[in-house]
């Protein structure tokens, strides 16, 4: 199982772009990456997965170079709403279940 | 998408006691996940339940102090037996689904917040 690490926690002020990087130096061919978000008493809730290059939805970018051995997720213009917990996974179906420390967010006014 | 219900949301229980917390989907799903997390923790995957066969326990978690059912593809119950102070956490259920990425994602539950006295 490809481990993940991320830094523990991150602050940023409202309006700015936010990049958390995950690095996953073991990653499997099949594997994909999957961000989730977890808000304080709530169960995560995905965020945005790739394989590589980049993928973009309404709430992020995922980056994610050549090698696939890292990818960064990113937040254009956080607000305080996003203040949240950011969890990085990497894996293929049941082999994606597997949280690593996550990355706290605290949006700053 | 699945959504998926937990009951109760919160209990508080005494020690050597047990509870049993449910976890619903609203559509037949072939995996269903039990994890924890303790407070200000990530979360620990205990175990995978399939329906028609038992779960399977990961490493640090054993049936007998946790045992799992799963009657069907859309209801598994997780229950946490001989309760201890240490057993407070946030249980949480998943299931994996198609969603909106091209691999399957998790869909989770709201979480079932346990405090043993």
């Amino acid at each position: 199982l490809a481990k993940t690490t991320q830094p523990i926690s991150m602050d940023s002020y409202e309006g700015q772009e936010v990049n958390i990087t995950c690095s996953h130096n073991n990653i499997a061919t099949n594997d994909y990456i999957t961000w989730y978000q977890q808000f304080p008493s709530q169960g995560p809730r995905f965020i945005i997965q790739g394989y590589k290059t980049k993928v973009t939805n309404e709430v992020a970018s995922l980056f994610i170079p050549a090698d696939r051995k890292s990818s960064t997720l990113s937040l254009p213009r956080v607000s305080l709403s996003d203040t949240a917990v950011y969890y990085c996974l990497v894996g293929t179906g049941a082999n994606n279940l597997f949280f690593g420390t996550g990355t706290r967010l605290t949006v700053i006014p | 998408s699945a959504v998926i219900s937990q009951k109760p949301s919160r209990d508080i229980c005494q020690r050597g006691t047990s509870l049993t917390i449910q976890c619903q989907v609203d559509s037949q799903v072939t995996m269903m996940f039990w994890y924890r997390q303790q407070p200000g923790q990530s979360l620990t995957l205990i175990a995978t339940a399939n329906q028609g066969s038992e779960a399977t326990y990961e490493s640090g978690f054993v049936i007998d102090k946790f045992p799992i059912s799963r009657p069907n593809l859309t209801f598994s119950t997780l229950t946490v037996s001989n309760m201890s102070p240490e057993d407070s956490s946030i249980y949480l259920c998943s299931v994996e689904d198609q969603g909106a990425g091209e691999n399957n994602e998790q869909f989770f539950g709201p979480g079932t917040r346990l405090t043993v006295l």
